[in-house]
């Protein structure tokens, strides 16, 4: 495989269920991001990890748990999520965060619908 | 606050015209990106600007970039229906450690025959 790959592609959720995202890059990137897209509204950044640490958490409700073992794999952790969480995320990697290397490579998405 | 605005939001288009799609930010940035996003598919990177009077040119499309207006454009040229798609653009600011990408709405582009 190449680039960057999302799993599930399609998840279907109940407010009380504990479900994962999970992301892999095979791009030997060393920066890993979480967007949410929503209908109408812009893509919106979630989180960032550098070299796996986390570097931006930007205002992200609890409910949404990130994790990054290792520099090609993040996962987003959900539980007790709200029906307005309906919403593509998206991955994506870069070399790094910063400086001329910085471009995105996004993956697929997993679009999550939250009943 | 950082602002990134498209306009317009949505275009119907005939084949064979020409348009413009404009994107305004509002902070000095760096480096801007044209992404494009088909239904259901992932983000495609189209164009990266990194200075100004920056123009790049790809098939039918061709990017620009005025820092000092803070703007950039997306030129579309004898549109044909593969166009079709929603074309998103973003612009690094610095935050932090990190150079933030924030996203513009998108521009949902149809191409009609």
């Amino acid at each position: 495989e190449t680039g960057v790959t999302q799993t599930p592609r399609h998840l279907v959720m109940g407010m009380t269920n504990k479900k994962s995202l999970k992301c892999e890059q095979h791009l030997g990137h060393n920066a890993m991001y979480w967007y949410k897209q929503s209908a109408k509204k812009p893509l919106e950044l979630m989180f960032v990890y550098n070299f796996k640490e986390q570097t931006e958490n930007n205002s992200v409700p609890s409910r949404f748990s990130p994790e990054c073992p290792n520099s090609s794999h993040l996962f987003l952790h959900l539980h007790t999520l709200q029906p307005e969480d309906s919403a593509l995320y998206l991955c994506a990697s870069s070399q790094e965060t910063a400086g001329t290397y910085n471009e995105q490579y996004f993956g697929p998405g997993t679009r999550l619908t939250v009943t | 606050e950082l602002k990134v605005e498209q306009n317009p939001l949505f275009l119907s288009m005939q084949e064979g015209k020409n348009y413009t799609i404009y994107c305004n930010y509002s902070t000095t940035s760096d480096r801007l990106y044209w992404y494009r996003q088909d239904p259901g598919k992932s983000l495609e990177s189209l164009f990266v600007l990194l200075s100004n009077g920056a123009v790049k040119q790809e098939g039918r499309l061709m990017a620009s970039l005025d820092t000092k207006a803070r703007l950039s454009t997306l030129h579309i040229t004898a549109a044909v229906h593969d166009l079709s798609a929603t074309y998103f653009c973003a612009v690094v600011f610095v935050g932090g450690s990190n150079y933030k990408l924030t996203f513009g709405k998108g521009t949902l582009l149809t191409v009609n025959p």
